[in-house]
């Protein structure tokens, strides 16, 4: 069974760093490219980053980019993403997810709030 | 960056009715679209990739089409379960729609 396991969300202050962790099983994470997607309460999905699956190619959304780091350590099937100079509109459940094709796998989510 | 826009962001429909739900590109994306049914406190379900293809295990009532940068999820006989949000998404440089809200009439 695939399942990915989002964590390291919470409540955080504005200005300050936060880093979640996905932890893949049940596919060969290696072979995948993977995404973060977020989304705010009550509001529809924005597609933050991507990293293929030998981390050679990297991509952000405008809103995060300069803030926020994506990585992958394939030796422990698991999924990063390094956010820093939190704003309240990073405020949002935020996704893992493949999106390759019909290997298309999500988790749960992990909610980030930023707030004093 | 490439915009999606979706349409109509609310739909009524009855059981039994054929819906339709559009997306359009602002720049042709080259069929690498796929279609996401979202319901209340779930994670996304995909139910259609590369515009056209069924996702495993989705019923057949769904289908998808076009090119370019028109797109269409059509649902050809709406049951009660497929009230949800709908979200298209195209996977050339990573945009999601606004979403369509799907409720019954």
């Amino acid at each position: 069974e695939v399942q990915l396991v989002e964590s390291g969300g919470g409540l955080v202050q504005p200005g300050r760093s936060l880093k979640l962790s996905c932890v893949a099983s049940g596919f060969t994470f290696s072979n995948y490219g993977m995404n973060w997607i977020r989304q705010a309460p009550g509001k529809g999905l924005e597609w933050v980053a991507y990293i293929s699956s030998g981390s050679s190619y990297i991509y952000y959304a405008e809103t995060v980019k300069g803030r926020f780091t994506i990585s992958r350590d394939n030796a422990k099937n698991t999924l990063y993403l390094q956010m820093t100079s939190l704003r309240s509109e990073d405020t949002a459940l935020y996704y893992c997810a493949s999106l390759t094709g019909s290997s298309d796998y999500w988790g749960q989510g992990v909610m980030v709030t930023v707030s004093s | 960056d490439i915009q999606m826009t979706q349409s109509p962001s609310l739909l009524s429909a009855s059981v039994g009715d054929r819906v339709t739900l559009n997306c359009k590109a602002s720049q042709n994306i080259n069929k690498n679209l796929n279609w996401y049914q979202q319901k209340l406190g779930e994670a996304p379900k995909l139910l259609i990739y590369y515009t056209n293809n069924l996702q495993t295990g989705i019923p057949s009532r769904f289908s998808g089409s076009g090119s370019g940068t028109d797109y269409t999820l059509t649902i050809s006989s709406l049951q009660p379960e497929d009230v949800a949000t709908y979200y298209c998404y195209q996977y050339n440089s990573g945009t999601f729609g606004g979403g369509t809200k799907l409720e019954l009439k």
